[in-house]
């Protein structure tokens, strides 16, 4: 399976700010994801990350708050904007297997907390 | 569109013992269900799946079992050990558009604590 990396790791913002995470794979693949996972929660789908083109948003989801980039076939960044404290989670990269057989494989996560 | 339930919540068992978790979903055009281990501070780690032409897959400890009729499917560990503490995760999904890509939808989660 591909190694996945984020950055940062976790990170404490103030209300009002932005952050942006990064999800690094050291090979390419054709799908990314990005996911929620709120604090003893569950796992959400985000969006998914389209290389060349715009984020596909799931329901309840938006590009103003959640803008997304893939600029290639092993980057994506995500970005939480105009944070509040309801943000604090953790997100989480996702990406499938080559194999087009529909595995999954996550990064680490980025624990983020908002005051 | 898909809802995935997952039960119980939190199970605690003796070394050694089974663990057995179990999972419901709702669309039937589902086929395809993974199972996720998320230790503390780290990212779910995908440790077992099974396909909907298959009844049961077995790795090592681990088993998965699935009852399309039923539209649930279980997780087994045998021979529980306390590196099996963790929360485990199942999900559902389709490929609607035959593209290789599967959307996920999760359980909610089962805490497994393992005692020495």
């Amino acid at each position: 399976s591909a190694v996945i990396s984020q950055k940062p790791s976790r990170d404490i913002c103030q209300r009002g700010t932005s952050l942006t995470i990064q999800c690094q794979v050291d090979s390419q693949v054709t799908m990314m994801f990005w996911y929620r996972q709120q604090p003893g929660q569950s796992l959400t789908l985000i969006a998914t990350a389209n290389q060349g083109s715009e984020a596909t948003y799931e329901s309840g989801f938006v590009i103003d708050k959640f803008p997304i980039s893939r600029p290639n076939l092993t980057f994506s960044t995500l970005t939480v904007s105009n944070m509040s404290p309801e943000d604090s989670s953790i997100y989480l990269c996702s990406v499938d297997s080559t194999s087009l057989l529909g595995e999954q494989f996550f990064g680490p996560g980025t624990r983020l907390t908002v005051l | 569109g898909e809802n995935v339930e997952q039960h119980p919540s939190t199970l605690s068992v003796q070394e050694g013992d089974s663990a057995v978790i179990k999972c419901t979903y709702s669309d039937s055009a589902s086929n395809y269900f993974p199972w996720y281990k998320q230790e503390l501070g780290k990212g779910p780690q995908l440790i077992i799946d099974i396909r909907s032409n298959v009844g049961e897959k077995k790795d090592q400890r681990i088993a998965v079992t699935l009852n399309k009729t039923a539209k649930h499917f279980s997780l087994h560990i045998t021979e529980t050990q306390p590196e099996d503490s963790a929360v485990y995760f199942c999900a559902a999904s389709t490929d609607p558009l035959n593209t290789g890509f599967q959307k996920l939808v999760f359980g909610t989660g089962t805490r497994l604590l393992v005692s020495p």
